[in-house]
Order: C-alpha cells, then sequence, then structure tokens
C-alpha cells in the first residue's frame, strides 16, 4: 500500500527554527517533494530529493533518508508569512510523473 | 512563471446535475492532473492525462471523467453530481519526467465545489 505520515499541526515563534517531518512507505519512489500551500491558494513548490542528503535553498531546507523511509523540512528563521500548510509527495516509478501527497502539516507561526 | 488558470473558484451546483471544471495551462505541458483535497486526506489524484487524448484513471476515479482534446485544456466532468462530491478541486500540470530532473507538478488555485 502507499502511506505517508506527517503531523497534523505545529506551532512555532517568530524568528525559531522548526522541523516538520515525513515517513512514507510506498511502493516505489523516485523522488520526494515539499510543497507550501497558503490558505485559499495553489501549493507551489518549494524542494525536491532523490538522493540522500541535505539540499539547502535559503532559509528552507530538506532532507531524505531513502534507506529510513524519511524526510524533513526544516524552516529557518521563521516569519509570520511562514504560516501555511506544508505538503509532503512522493513521486511513483510509473514515469508518469505521478505525486503521492500526504496529508500536510498547518504550521502556525506566532509572535 | 508556468500559469494554471480554473475557471471558477466557487461554485455551487445540485445533485444530480452534470459538472464541468475547466483547467487551461500555458507552459505547453504534457502532463496534467486533477485531485480533490479534503481535511485530513491531502489530495487525491482523480484521473490524469499524459498527452492529447490520453487519460489514466488516479486513485479514485470514480463518479468522475476528463476530457483532453487540446494540450492545454484538460476538463473534469462529475457525471452526475453527489453531496459526496463537495470538495476543492485542484488542477496541475508538469513536463514528463526526463533523466534526473525534478520536473514539479504547478497547480492552479482550485475550484471549491459545492453540491447541495
Amino acid at each position: 500500500g502507499q502511506n505517508i505520515d506527517q503531523p497534523t499541526e505545529m506551532t512555532a515563534t517568530e524568528g525559531a527554527i522548526v522541523q516538520i517531518n515525513c515517513t512514507y512507505q510506498t511502493s516505489g519512489f523516485n523522488g520526494l517533494f515539499w510543497y507550501q500551500q497558503h490558505a485559499g491558494e495553489a501549493p507551489t513548490f518549494l524542494s525536491y530529493n532523490v538522493l540522500d542528503g541535505l539540499e539547502e535553498k535559503g532559509r528552507f531546507s530538506s532532507f531524505l533518508s531513502r534507506s529510513k523511509g524519511y524526510s524533513y523540512l526544516l524552516l529557518k528563521e521563521l516569519q509570520m508569512k511562514d504560516s501555511a500548510s506544508y505538503l509532503c509527495a512522493v513521486r511513483d516509478s510509473s514515469g508518469y510523473n505521478k505525486l503521492i501527497f500526504g496529508a500536510g502539516t498547518r504550521l502556525a507561526v506566532h509572535p | 512563471d508556468v500559469k494554471v488558470t480554473q475557471s471558477s473558484r466557487y461554485l455551487v451546483k445540485r445533485t444530480g446535475e452534470k459538472v464541468f471544471l475547466e483547467c487551461v495551462q500555458d507552459m505547453d505541458h504534457e502532463n496534467m492532473f486533477w485531485y480533490r483535497q479534503d481535511p485530513g486526506l491531502g489530495l487525491r489524484l482523480i484521473y490524469f492525462s499524459y498527452d492529447v487524448k490520453m487519460k489514466e484513471k488516479g486513485d479514485i476515479p470514480e463518479g468522475y471523467s476528463v476530457s483532453r482534446e487540446k494540450k492545454e485544456r484538460f476538463s473534469l466532468i462529475l457525471e452526475s453530481a453527489s453531496t459526496n462530491q463537495t470538495s476543492m478541486y485542484l488542477c496541475a500540470s508538469s513536463l514528463p519526467r526526463t533523466g534526473g530532473r525534478h520536473q514539479p507538478q504547478h497547480f492552479g488555485d482550485g475550484t471549491r465545489l459545492s453540491i447541495l
């Protein structure tokens, strides 16, 4: 079966660091994506990992361990505008660029 | 920038009606996708298309059909709308996955559909 788990909700303080975890069990794997989705808006692409290790992009970093079926998204120097849902998605091995999404983590950043 | 446009942000229809949701992308993408998004369930794939006139079922195709007559346009059809199809519908497009490139999906703003 296909299963992607991430926490439902998290809260953090402005200026702090937060780590959002994602574990997956899927029948195939061809990369893991993180998307950000503000309320009422389209999901927007944040990061992509296909090899083990850390990918850094400004205040956001994403880590992947394929052997553990585990990824995390790290957000540094949190800003109020980072309050959003963060979606973890695994690309399957069908060759059609299909994604399997987790339910998303709603992050609230407070002053 | 990739632009994916969905025809309506909000739509209210009645049970039994035939409902059309339209999606247009401007980046000549081969792949297009329709999802529904429900609280606690995340995005679930309804149908996708990898070329004009080609379509494949996703994870929850029952009660839906699709049409792709032109490369830029992908339509989702609710044959006979039911209340359990009340949801947020998201369209996405992407290039095909080639080599090691990540080719992310690009999403429209969504259509919030209510079936009364």
